[in-house]
């Protein structure tokens, strides 16, 4: 069974652009997490999507979007980039139903901002 | 914001020995888990313990739980090079998502 999927693995984007990101959760999976790690903060809690729809919301300002589509797949937009939202954004997914907490995790996307 | 707190921050030790590690939370919990993750790479479950357990094993990890404490131990025995990674605990108490805390990074010294 393949394994969650993020694109692109790197990226270099400049203050004021916007990035999109996208998740391919492992086949089954109706749950995806979204989560942005950098070494000052840590772990942080983006968003959560299950059937296409946002469940849970972590403390982020409106610039961080995502959506989820019917197949599972799941994207996430940052506009209006600042040099602070430079971190590696890992996706991860989930049964989502009878969940017990169990994340299977994509390799990430690293995003630097200059 | 985090939940849980790991420490050591950091650890060292030479390749063989054990290495333990501990994660402390704030409030109830359904279950603990912990994780590995590889410099930059992805996070890896490692292992889950529900709240009504209070110790469970997985190969060389050993976890336990102390619920009265709100502090979990993991435990890597005859550590190889391949162990060094950070590890997280996360907590799952409601609403779809896990608490983490900061993690512990290890390094095993050949």
């Amino acid at each position: 069974k393949a394994g969650v999927t993020q694109t692109p693995r790197y990226l270099i984007k400049t203050r004021g652009q916007q990035v999109t990101l996208s998740c391919s959760p492992i086949s089954g999976h109706r749950s995806v997490s979204w989560y942005q790690q950098t070494p000052g903060q840590g772990l942080q809690f983006l968003f959560e999507y299950f059937s296409e729809t946002q469940r849970n919301k972590g403390n982020f300002p409106g610039r961080f979007s995502g959506r989820q589509f019917s197949n599972s797949r799941s994207e996430m937009n940052v506009s209006t980039l600042e040099l602070g939202d430079s971190a590696l954004y890992l996706c991860a997914s989930s049964l989502g139903t009878g969940w017990t907490g169990e994340l299977f995790f994509g390799e990430g996307s690293r995003l630097t901002v200059l | 914001s985090q939940q849980g707190e790991e420490d050591p921050q950091a650890l060292s030790i030479q390749e063989g020995e054990n290495a333990t590690m501990n994660c402390s939370y704030k409030t109830s919990i359904n279950n603990l888990q912990w994780y590995r993750q590889n410099s930059g790479r992805g996070l890896v479950h490692l292992i889950l313990i529900r709240s009504n357990e209070r110790e469970k094993h997985s190969g060389r990890l050993r976890v336990t739980l102390d619920t009265s404490k709100k502090s979990s131990s993991l435990l890597i025995t005859a550590s190889r090079a391949a162990d060094t990674a950070s590890y997280f605990c996360a907590t799952h108490w409601s609403n779809y998502q896990l608490i983490w805390g900061a993690g512990t990074k290890l390094i095993i010294k050949p």
